[in-house]
């Protein structure tokens, strides 16, 4: 059974750090793409993040770019995501998702097909 | 800012059909598969629909997608009170490259 965990959750006030974690297991880690997804309160689903299997090559939405930074450990099954600079807008639950698809004559084929439960940030002064 | 628009809300009663549509543009839906995610309340999203109308194991066949060109569309038939949830369409953006969801709709079973 796939599983992800994420942890590091928490309140912050506005201009501080903080490292999320997401612990997968059920399933080959290494083989696959992940992604983070993140909900403010009471409103809609935004990606944020993602990294291919190896972790050499990441892609941001520009929100976050230059602010925050996914990764991954392959050999503890663990995906990663430092957040520096942080915004109210931040504010929000963060899902990591396992990552599926790829892209083949001009068509990308891309889906979040599994989701952890989410861990809360809050960002307040 | 969502860069797919679904209309915020839809409704039925039970066992009747309800279609949510989802609008975009040349650069994601025009160019790319289309997922659609349920989220129930108080949960994380589930994948619902892939590649525009595959459904994971598991999801009835009471739920099915299906694409034209710039727009996409979720059909629920046999509406059951455990529909009630959120549902987002979403896809590759190849202009932003990256994902983009749409605005969500809130479907209630009356």
């Amino acid at each position: 059974e796939v599983q992800l965990v994420e942890s590091g959750g928490g309140s912050i006030q506005p201009g501080g750090s903080l490292r999320l974690s997401c612990a997968a297991s059920g399933f080959t880690f290494s083989n696959y793409a992940m992604s983070w997804v993140r909900q403010a309160p009471g409103k809609g689903l935004e990606w944020v993040s993602s990294i291919s299997v190896s972790g050499d090559s990441t892609y941001h939405a520009d929100s976050v770019k230059g602010r925050f930074t996914i990764s991954r450990d392959n050999s503890k099954n663990t995906l990663y995501m430092q957040m520096h600079s942080l915004r109210a807008e931040d504010t929000a639950i963060y899902y990591c998702a396992k990552t599926r698809g790829s892209c083949s004559g001009g068509t990308c084929s891309y889906r979040f097909d599994y989701w952890g439960q989410g861990a809360l940030v809050t960002v307040s002064s | 800012q969502s860069v797919l628009t679904q209309p915020p809300s839809a409704s039925g009663a039970p066992g009747q059909r309800v279609t949510i549509s989802c609008s975009g543009s040349i650069s994601n839906i025009g160019s790319n598969s289309l997922n659609w995610y349920q989220q129930l309340p108080g949960t994380a999203p589930k994948l619902l629909i892939y590649n525009n109308s595959q459904r994971p194991s598991g999801v009835p066949d009471r739920f099915s997608g299906s694409k034209s060109g710039t727009s996409a569309s979720l059909a629920i038939s046999g509406l059951q009170s455990e529909d009630e949830a959120d549902y987002y369409c979403a896809a590759w953006d190849d202009s932003l490259n990256g994902h983009v969801f749409g605005t969500g709709t809130k479907v209630t079973v009356l």
